[in-house]
């Protein structure tokens, strides 16, 4: 079966700008997670969704919010963009149990001019 | 808040050599699992191998093996006979229920290279 997808692979935008980044978990997935990669902090968790309701967040500010669809695919998006929010940005999807195995996406890598 | 280290910025191996890498965490918790994630240069991350941590006998699979010591919140990951594929980034992770579902806090990470 098809794994997650995440689109777009590469994007270049300005300070000030916002972006949306999309996530298109694997079909029967209903919880789709984000996570922020960058080579200082590491991987860190952004959000988590779950049937079109944010379940969980992480210690980011109010510039990054998501959303989820009925059919599961999750956008985020981060407005007003600062350069250090260049990074690679993580989608993944898994099974609503905790525990379970979480599937990446190749990821979204994000510059910042 | 659970918070999960790796002291190895960097390994390298020859091939077919047996390597391990460390991770240690804390957590005032009883119920949660531990993950070691791969990252190769595509990017995708893979998990290699998952342990309960209710379950004292350590998970293995294939070559990969951990070494799960609960009362020293200690997670190595034991990678025999290391092939040219296994390089990569290597991260440790954890899950509770009450830090929250499909919330995975990772460690920073080792960069492994396996050299032919």
């Amino acid at each position: 079966k098809a794994g997650v997808t995440q689109t777009p692979r590469y994007l270049i935008k300005t300070r000030g700008q916002q972006v949306t980044l999309s996530c298109s978990p694997i079909s029967g997935h209903r919880s789709v997670s984000w996570y922020q990669q960058t080579p200082g902090q590491g991987l860190q968790f952004l959000f988590e969704y779950f049937s079109e309701t944010q379940r969980n967040k992480g210690n980011f500010p109010g510039r990054f919010s998501g959303r989820q669809f009925s059919n599961s695919r999750s956008e985020m998006n981060v407005s007003t963009l600062e350069l250090g929010d260049s990074a690679l940005y993580l989608c993944a999807s898994s099974l609503t149990v905790w525990g379970t195995e979480a599937f990446f996406g190749q990821g979204t890598r994000l510059t910042v001019v | 808040a659970q918070t999960v280290t790796q002291s190895q910025p960097e390994m390298s191996v020859q091939e077919a050599e047996t390597v391990t890498l460390s991770c240690t965490y804390d957590t005032s918790e009883n119920n949660y699992y531990l993950f070691w994630y791969k990252q190769p240069p595509s990017r995708q991350m893979i998990l290699v191998i998952r342990q309960e941590a209710y379950k004292q006998q350590n998970a293995t699979e294939n070559r990969f093996s951990v070494n799960f010591q609960k009362a020293a919140k200690s997670f190595s990951l034991k990678i025999s006979d290391s092939q040219l594929g296994d390089t990569a980034m290597y991260f440790c992770a954890s899950e509770s229920p009450i830090q929250g579902a499909q919330k995975l806090v990772f460690g920073q990470g080792t960069r492994l290279t396996i050299n032919p």
